[in-house]
C-alpha cells in the first residue's frame, strides 16, 4: 500500500519560504506511470492544485504561484519536495502531498496533509 | 483558467435517497480528463471517479459519473451514512488544473 507522509515547519513568517518535504513508502518515486503532487486547501475552503513533478524531473506549476514555487525530486530518498518563496497570510493552508496516476487519473493516494501557518 | 461551477452548494438528503451532483466547466473539456472526490472533515479527499465515468479503485458501485463537454454529473444511487460530505469535480484537460468549489452533502 502506498504511503505519504508531509514534513515541514507548521509556523513560516512573512516574506520567507515554506519549505515542505513528502515521504513515499510502499511504491517507487521513480514510476514513469505516476505523478507526485502538491495541492492545498485554505482553511474553510476549496482546494488549489500548486504543481506536480514526473520522474524525469519535469513539472508543471499553477501559473498564480509559478514565480514563487519549486518542486524537486530526490530519488534515493523517495521523496519530492515543495519550496514556496516569499509567503503571506494567504499562504495559510493545509497542504497535502498525492500520487496521481497517468496524467489526467486524479490523485489515489494523499498524504494527511499539514497546516502551515505565515504569520509574525 | 477553466472555472468548474459546481451545483448546489448544499444538497439535504436522507439516507436511502439518490444524490445528484453537477460540474460545469467554463469552457468544453475532454471527458477523459474529468475527475470526482470526496472529502470528509479532517481528511484528505478521496478519489471517486476518473475520466468522468472509471470508478476509482474500492469504491461501491452505488458511485456514478456522466457527462461530457460542459456538464458533468456525480449520481449516488442510495446514500449511504458514510456518504455525507464534501465533493470536489477538477479537471486536467487545460493548464492551470482546477478544482470545483464543492458540494457539501448534507443529512436532512
Amino acid at each position: 500500500q502506498v504511503q505519504l507522509q508531509e514534513s515541514g515547519p507548521g509556523l513560516v513568517k512573512p516574506s520567507q519560504t515554506l519549505s515542505l518535504t513528502c515521504t513515499v513508502s510502499g511504491g517507487s518515486i521513480s514510476s514513469r506511470d505516476h505523478y507526485w503532487s502538491w495541492i492545498r486547501q485554505l482553511p474553510g475552503k476549496g482546494l488549489e492544485y500548486i504543481g506536480y513533478i514526473y520522474f524525469s524531473g519535469r513539472t508543471l506549476y499553477n501559473p498564480s504561484l509559478r514565480s514563487r514555487v519549486i518542486i524537486s525530486l530526490d530519488t534515493p530518498k523517495s521523496q519530492f519536495s515543495l519550496k514556496l518563496s516569499s509567503v503571506s497570510a494567504a499562504d495559510t493552508a493545509v497542504y497535502y502531498c498525492a500520487r496521481e496516476g497517468s496524467y489526467g487519473r486524479g490523485a489515489d493516494f494523499w498524504g494527511q496533509g499539514t497546516l502551515v501557518t505565515v504569520s509574525s | 483558467e477553466i472555472v468548474l461551477t459546481q451545483s448546489p452548494g448544499t444538497l439535504s438528503l436522507s439516507p436511502g435517497e439518490r444524490a445528484t451532483l453537477s460540474c460545469r466547466p467554463s469552457q468544453s473539456i475532454s471527458r477523459s480528463f474529468l475527475v470526482w472526490y470526496q472529502q470528509k472533515p479532517g481528511q484528505a479527499p478521496r478519489l471517486l471517479i476518473y475520466g468522468a465515468s472509471s470508478r476509482a479503485t474500492g469504491i461501491p458501485d452505488r458511485f456514478s459519473g456522466s457527462g461530457s463537454g460542459t456538464d458533468f454529473t456525480l449520481t449516488i444511487s442510495r446514500l449511504e451514512p458514510e456518504d455525507f460530505a464534501v465533493y470536489y469535480c477538477q479537471q486536467y484537460d487545460t493548464s492551470p488544473i482546477t478544482f470545483g468549489q464543492g458540494t457539501r452533502l448534507e443529512i436532512k
